[in-house]
């Protein structure tokens, strides 16, 4: 079974307006991580937000939120007032337990496009 | 700016010619880093872990003897695609733990696209 599920293969949004991108996981570990992380077409992997198992918050780093429904198991990103740079892959990512990122799974991405 | 370092960011390479690709650390130590291999629109897959001083770790189904991973310093790893093949053509990301007082933090390399001929 995968163990991250990014059902949007791709997303277009209109400059200013807010996205969210989806993401669902699976584990029967209590402790684990997710992660979001942005690819432009250049390649590199740029992290964007991360929120814990047992985080009480949903994470938040600038214009990037955690929508984290534990019950749902769902972590997804919400990006508000869109930019045209902010077209990219977006990959969710987990971490379970505490064996380091070398349990970290990627799910299959989304392409977000963000037009003017 | 970029904290982990990759080279080259690209190449073409006949086939049945090795290939390496360099990740470094640019300003902090990393004892261990990950290489990931992404094909066109997929995700990442980890392919193996770089432990300095120590032989690498390597995921169910990937060939040791293909693959070869080199972490001799604290800075700088290395895969090398052996007797590389046109199937062998991909993305080739890295990337590096970079310890804090209170956490760790992985950072990726900008990747190298092999195109091998």
């Amino acid at each position: 079974a995968q163990k991250i599920t990014q059902t949007q293969p791709g997303m277009f949004v209109q400059e200013k307006e807010a996205v969210t991108l989806d993401c669902t996981y699976d584990t029967s570990d209590p402790s684990y991580g997710l992660f979001w992380y942005k690819q432009p077409s250049s390649g590199e992997m740029i992290f964007l937000i991360y929120q814990g198992s047992y985080d009480q918050q949903n994470a938040t780093e600038g214009r990037y939120s955690l929508n984290f429904q534990k019950a749902r198991k769902s972590a997804n990103l919400v990006i508000s007032a869109s930019q045209l740079g902010d077209s990219a892959m977006y990959f969710c990512a987990m971490r379970e337990g505490t064996t380091g990122y070398s349990t970290l799974t990627f799910g299959k991405g989304t392409m977000l496009l963000v037009s003017p | 700016g970029a904290v982990v370092s990759q080279h080259p960011s690209w190449v073409i390479c006949k086939s049945g010619t090795s290939v390496k690709i360099e990740c470094r650390s640019l300003d902090f130590q990393a004892t261990t880093m990950f290489w990931y291999r992404q094909f066109p629109k997929q995700s990442l897959m980890l392919m193996a872990t770089s432990n300095e001083g120590s032989k690498a770790t390597y995921e169910q189904g990937v060939e040791k003897d293909k693959f070869l991973i080199n972490h001799a310093s604290l800075t700088l790893s290395t895969l090398t695609v052996t007797s590389a093949h046109p199937e062998d053509s991909s993305f080739y990301i890295c990337s590096a733990i970079r310890q804090g007082r209170a956490n760790e933090k992985l950072f990726f390399g900008s990747g190298t696209q092999l195109s091998v001929l």
